[in-house]
Formats: structure tokens, C-alpha cells, sequence
């Protein structure tokens, strides 16, 4: 599985954009990017996911290099309701009895957003 | 989205019993999965719980610790058994209703062993 490298915390100030690196340096063509997130008590939450192509949703923006070594979460308005850890996840393809497409987590970035 | 409901939320158990945790999800999936996050650490995976086989348990997990049953496309058990205070973490079940659909994770249940 392709391992990813994220900062251990990033700070942020209300209001401004956020932007939150990972490296997947060993990813495969085939394996998705996905970003999750999890606030305290809370399971982790989905926020947006991609292969090659840079997208956006209602919630962020996912910009990924044009190598796919690496990509970037932009929260585009960054919220006290944001500061969370924020998971990077390459996901394997599917396929074969062992291996169902499953999230390996690291160890995340801790945002925190200030007032 | 599914919507995915774990009970209990939270428990209290002295070492040695055993407890069981379910997982109802609200609509019908392709794949469950166990996780368990550990103070302060990130989540690791346990198993992947097979409707009508048994569970695909990864590295460091086993069955006799861990049993898991899948009986049908919206419900999964997870029961820790043999309680120690090592097993004082929040379990949380995943589920997945297709490939091309992203995982979903439930709140969990943390779980604190004496």
C-alpha cells in the first residue's frame, strides 16, 4: 500500500484558507487520494477524494500534482468548526480475496484554526 | 450517505468479560470494517467482516480475540474478548456501499476496561 507523509499540525486563522499538504510519493495509478477528517469524539468524516484530476466540493478543494506525488487539501474559508486531524489516505484498488479497497491510516495533521 | 448507529456508545468493563458491539447501518452495503483507535493514536484496522464467511482479520488481530459476524447486508458485531485494560480504545465500524463510494464511519464506542 502507498504510504503517505503529512505534517503532524498546521495552524490556521479564521477565515483564511487552509491548505494541507501530503506526500504519496509511491502511489500507483491506480490508487485513489482520499481526505478524511475527525473531530474530537466524532468517527472520521469523508470530505473529498481523487485520482488525477483536481476536485471540489462543498466542503474543500483537492489539488493533486501532476505526477500524483503529491496533493494538497485547500478548506477555502477555514471555520473554528474546522480544527480537527485531517487524514491523507491512498486507497488500493479493489480486487482479489485479500484485498477490498480498505483505508490504511496514518497519523494525520492536527489543524488547528484561531480565532 | 449511509448512516451507520453503534451500540452501546460506551462501556465500562471489568478484565477478563467479554463485550459485544454492534453495528446497524441504515441501508444495504457491500463492506463492513472494524477499526479500533487507541488513546491518542490514529485508527487501525482490525478486520473486514464478510456477509456469510468468516472475517478477514489483518496482521496482529485474531479471530479467538476479536470474533466478528456479519449476518446480513445492514449488521455487524464486533466482541472483544478476555478483556484487559490494553483493550481500552474506541472500536468504530466502517462500511462501504460500493467501490466507488467513499467509507463511512460511525461514531464509535469507547470502550475503558478496569
Amino acid at each position: 500500500d502507498a504510504k503517505t507523509t503529512q505534517p503532524p499540525s498546521m495552524d490556521c486563522a479564521e477565515g483564511r484558507a487552509a491548505n494541507l499538504p501530503c506526500n504519496h510519493s509511491t502511489i500507483s495509478g491506480n490508487e485513489y487520494v482520499y481526505w478524511y477528517r475527525q473531530i474530537h469524539s466524532q468517527g472520521p468524516q469523508y470530505i473529498i477524494h481523487g485520482l488525477k484530476n483536481n476536485e471540489t466540493n462543498e466542503m474543500a478543494s483537492l489539488i493533486i500534482t501532476e505526477d500524483r506525488k503529491s496533493s494538497t487539501l485547500i478548506l477555502p474559508h477555514a471555520t473554528l468548526r474546522d480544527t480537527a486531524v485531517y487524514y491523507c489516505i491512498v486507497r488500493p484498488p479493489e480486487g482479489g480475496s485479500s484485498n477490498t479497497g480498505k483505508l490504511i491510516f496514518g497519523q494525520g495533521t492536527t489543524l488547528q484554526v484561531k480565532p | 450517505s449511509a448512516v451507520i448507529s453503534q451500540k452501546p456508545s460506551r462501556d465500562i468493563c471489568q478484565r477478563g468479560t467479554s463485550l459485544t458491539i454492534q453495528c446497524q447501518v441504515d441501508s444495504q452495503v457491500t463492506m463492513m470494517f472494524w477499526y479500533r483507535q487507541q488513546p491518542g493514536q490514529s485508527l487501525t484496522l482490525i478486520a473486514t467482516a464478510n456477509q456469510g464467511s468468516e472475517a478477514t482479520y489483518e496482521s496482529g488481530f485474531v479471530i479467538d480475540k476479536f470474533p466478528i459476524s456479519r449476518p446480513n447486508l445492514t449488521f455487524s458485531t464486533l466482541t472483544v474478548s478476555n478483556m484487559s485494560p490494553e483493550d481500552s480504545s474506541i472500536y468504530l465500524c466502517s462500511c462501504r456501499q460500493s467501490y466507488n463510494q467513499p467509507q463511512h464511519f460511525g461514531d464509535g464506542t469507547r470502550l475503558s476496561i478496569l
